[in-house]
C-alpha cells in the first residue's frame, strides 16, 4: 500500500526559506513522478512543481524562481524548498505520486501539512 | 497556461439525484490528461477519474467522466451523502493546472 507522508515546520517568518519533506512507503522513489501541491485555506489546489526519477523538474512558472525540488533515494523521500516566503505562502501543502505513462494522474496523496508565514 | 473553468460554483442537490459537473479548458486538452478529483472536508484530494473516462481503483460506478477537446463532464448519479464535497478538474497536457472546482452542497 503506497502511504505519503509530509513533514517540516509549521510555522516560519517572511523572507525565511519553507523546507518540507515526503517520505513514501510501498513504492520506490526512483519510479513513478512526485509533486508538490498546496491550497490556502478556503481556496483551491495549486501545483507547484513535479519531480521526476532522473531528478529532472518541472516548476510552477508563477513560482520558479523561488522553488527547488530534490530527491534522497536513501531515504526513500523527496523535498520542496521555496524561498523567501510571504504571507501568501501560507497553506496546505501536500505531495502526491503519479504514476505518469499514457494516463498521468496523482493517485496518491499524503494527508498535507499546514505551514503558516507570520511575523 | 491552460486554464480550467469549472460551472457551475457551486451546486445544491439532494441524495438521489444526479450531479452534472462542467470543466472547460482555454485549449484543447488530450483527453489521457484530463482527471478529476474529489476533496471532503479536512481531508486530501481522492483521485476519481483519469484520461476524462476512466475511473479510479476503488470509485464506485455512480461516477463517470466524458468529454475531449476543450469540454469535459464528471457526472454523478444518485448521491450519496458522502459525495458532497467539492471537486475538482486538472489538465496534465501543457505544465499542470487546476479547475477551480465545484462545490456539491446539500439541498
Amino acid at each position: 500500500q503506497v502511504q505519503l507522508q509530509e513533514s517540516g515546520p509549521g510555522l516560519l517568518k517572511p523572507s525565511e526559506t519553507l523546507s518540507l519533506n515526503c517520505t513514501v512507503s510501498g513504492d520506490s522513489i526512483s519510479s513513478d513522478y512526485w509533486n508538490w501541491i498546496r491550497q490556502p485555506a478556503g481556496k483551491g489546489l495549486e501545483w507547484i512543481g513535479r519531480i521526476y526519477p532522473s531528478g529532472s523538474t518541472n516548476y510552477n512558472p508563477s513560482l520558479k524562481g523561488r522553488v527547488t525540488m530534490s530527491v534522497d533515494t536513501s531515504k526513500n523521500q523527496f523535498s520542496l524548498n521555496l524561498r523567501s516566503v510571504t504571507a501568501a505562502d501560507t497553506a496546505v501543502y501536500y505531495c502526491a505520486r503519479d504514476e505518469g505513462g499514457f494516463w498521468p494522474r496523482m493517485d496518491h496523496w499524503g494527508q498535507g501539512i499546514l505551514v503558516t508565514v507570520s511575523s | 497556461e491552460i486554464v480550467l473553468t469549472q460551472s457551475p460554483g457551486t451546486l445544491s442537490l439532494s441524495p438521489g439525484e444526479s450531479a452534472t459537473l462542467s470543466c472547460r479548458a482555454s485549449q484543447s486538452v488530450s483527453s489521457n490528461y484530463l482527471a478529476w478529483y474529489q476533496q471532503r472536508p479536512g481531508q486530501a484530494p481522492r483521485l476519481l477519474i483519469y484520461g476524462a473516462s476512466n475511473r479510479a481503483t476503488g470509485i464506485p460506478a455512480r461516477f463517470s467522466g466524458s468529454g475531449s477537446g476543450t469540454d469535459f463532464t464528471l457526472t454523478i448519479s444518485r448521491l450519496e451523502p458522502e459525495d458532497f464535497a467539492v471537486y475538482y478538474c486538472q489538465q496534465s497536457g501543457t505544465s499542470l493546472t487546476f479547475g477551480p472546482g465545484t462545490k456539491v452542497d446539500i439541498k
